[in-house]
């Protein structure tokens, strides 16, 4: 059975502050997904990596997927309130794609 | 900005019923998918479908569940004999597959009383 540990699961900071937001799995996955869901919606998502040590970058949002292909991290420089949200990172294996519980961040004005 | 539609937004059903949720997946898509979140729990992945055939399905998709693609532009996901714990929103999302992005619709909670 593969698994996805998101940490931490909540998360609740200062506007302005930096934080990283870590997935982390045994398996290794042919690309990893990050999401982002608000509550009574779908998952939408935000960045697909697929080379192991890739990293990229959504404006404030840098996403980076380990050299292995079983762990990645959400770093966001600068948190603003509009960040606040459900952060689900995903990890696809053929056609199948298996989330984590999710990071619930809260970012205080 | 082309998205992915579902119907009904909210089915509430009595126990043993069958539902069938419908889903217009975005029009160059090939690849389908179903997945679940019972309140508070992960999104749980349920079936994939492509070329009108199943790719990959959970241990969740038992007989209980089917999928098909009836036509050019629907596709459903059947449950048949609905139990309590069938309560979940379901969500249905496409994917073009050379981005490896999926789309996901806006769910349909299933309420089973």
């Amino acid at each position: 059975t593969q698994l996805l540990e998101q940490s931490p699961q909540f998360l609740s900071i200062q506007e302005g502050e930096n934080l990283t937001v870590y997935c982390n799995s045994s398996s290794v996955f042919s690309s990893l997904q990050w999401y982002r869901q608000e509550p009574g919606e779908g998952p939408v998502l935000l960045v697909t990596v697929v080379t192991g040590g890739e990293v990229k970058k959504l404006k404030r949002l840098t996403f980076q997927f380990g050299d292995a292909r079983k762990d990645s991290s959400l770093h966001i420089t600068a948190a603003q309130p509009g960040d606040t949200g459900l952060y689900l990172c995903a990890g696809v294996l053929y056609d199948k794609i298996i989330f984590g519980k999710g990071t619930r961040l809260h970012i205080l004005p | 900005e082309p998205e992915v539609t579902q119907t009904p937004s909210h089915q509430v059903t009595q126990m043993g019923q069958e539902v069938i949720l419908r889903c217009v997946p975005i029009s160059n898509h090939l690849y389908f998918y179903w997945y679940r979140q019972i309140l508070g729990q992960k999104v749980e992945f349920l079936v994939s479908f492509y070329n009108n055939e199943i790719s990959e399905k959970s241990e969740i998709f038992d007989d209980q569940f089917s999928v098909e693609r009836p036509d050019g532009s629907n596709f459903t996901l059947k449950i048949r004999s609905t139990k309590l714990e069938d309560s979940a929103m379901y969500f249905c999302a496409s994917e073009r597959r050379d981005t490896y992005e999926q789309y996901f619709g806006p769910g349909t909670r299933l309420t089973v009383t």
